[in-house]
């Protein structure tokens, strides 16, 4: 068990800017999620996937975000033409199938809109 | 809609003392929830879960939590805190449906004094 792997673990990007970021889930894990950790508050969900199926969206991601698990492993969210309010800290994590079974997160990426 | 409130934003305890973290869900049928930690810069740790049974929990650094449906609380306990617990604290709740999201509270942060 290598644990959730997120990269990059920084991001520092001028507003505009297209940005992506990758989570290596678990390898055994079917289910992934992406959440989003502004500062002082709790991660809120953004996305979940089932194996390469994205199967809920929040409304919080907007059409400037999109989330991709191909081949259902490795996933990728990127963020179009992004502006202050994207920074924050987003967050992956991956669970085995099976009811309530616990996610296992990922250390994050810290996005910073200059 | 399922929701977790921790009311203490932030609470400072010396080191060697007792600790409890309150938190209190919303939720229609039999709640399953999550305590997780989270170190600066780091991402999350699940510290304990509670799905159903003894509703005294233990979970991993020496944590424990009590699960009490009359007062809808999982509150978070420790009998002697280190100043290596000093962090962020997240309640959580498992969304009903199929994603099995995460809804989080605020967090409550921990500082250790000597």
């Amino acid at each position: 068990d290598t644990g959730v792997s997120q990269n990059p673990r920084h991001k520092i990007t001028k507003r505009g800017q297209n940005v992506t970021f990758r989570c290596d889930p678990i390898s055994e894990h079917n289910r992934l999620y992406w959440y989003r950790q502004t500062l002082g508050q709790g991660p809120e969900f953004l996305t979940y996937f089932q194996n390469e199926a994205q199967l809920e969206k929040s409304r919080l991601l907007s059409d400037r975000f999109s989330a991709e698990r191909p081949k259902g492993s490795f996933s990728t969210l990127e963020i179009q033409r992004t502006e202050q309010g994207d920074s924050a800290m987003y967050l992956c994590a991956s669970s085995a199938d099976g009811s309530y079974q616990p996610q296992h997160f990922g250390d994050g990426t810290r996005l910073s809109i200059l | 809609a399922q929701s977790v409130t921790q009311p203490d934003i932030h609470i400072t305890v010396s080191e060697g003392a007792s600790l409890e973290l309150r938190c209190n869900y919303s939720y229609g049928a039999t709640p399953y929830l999550f305590w997780y930690v989270q170190s600066p810069g780091q991402g999350l740790q699940l510290l304990l879960k509670y799905f159903s049974g003894d509703t005294l929990v233990q979970g991993i650094k020496g944590f424990e939590a009590e699960f009490k449906r009359s007062q809808s609380s999982f509150n978070l306990r420790k009998p002697s805190v280190h100043w290596s617990d000093a962090a962020e604290y997240f309640c959580a709740v498992v969304h009903g449906g199929a994603t099995n999201k995460l809804i989080f509270g605020t967090g409550t942060l921990l500082a250790v004094q000597p």
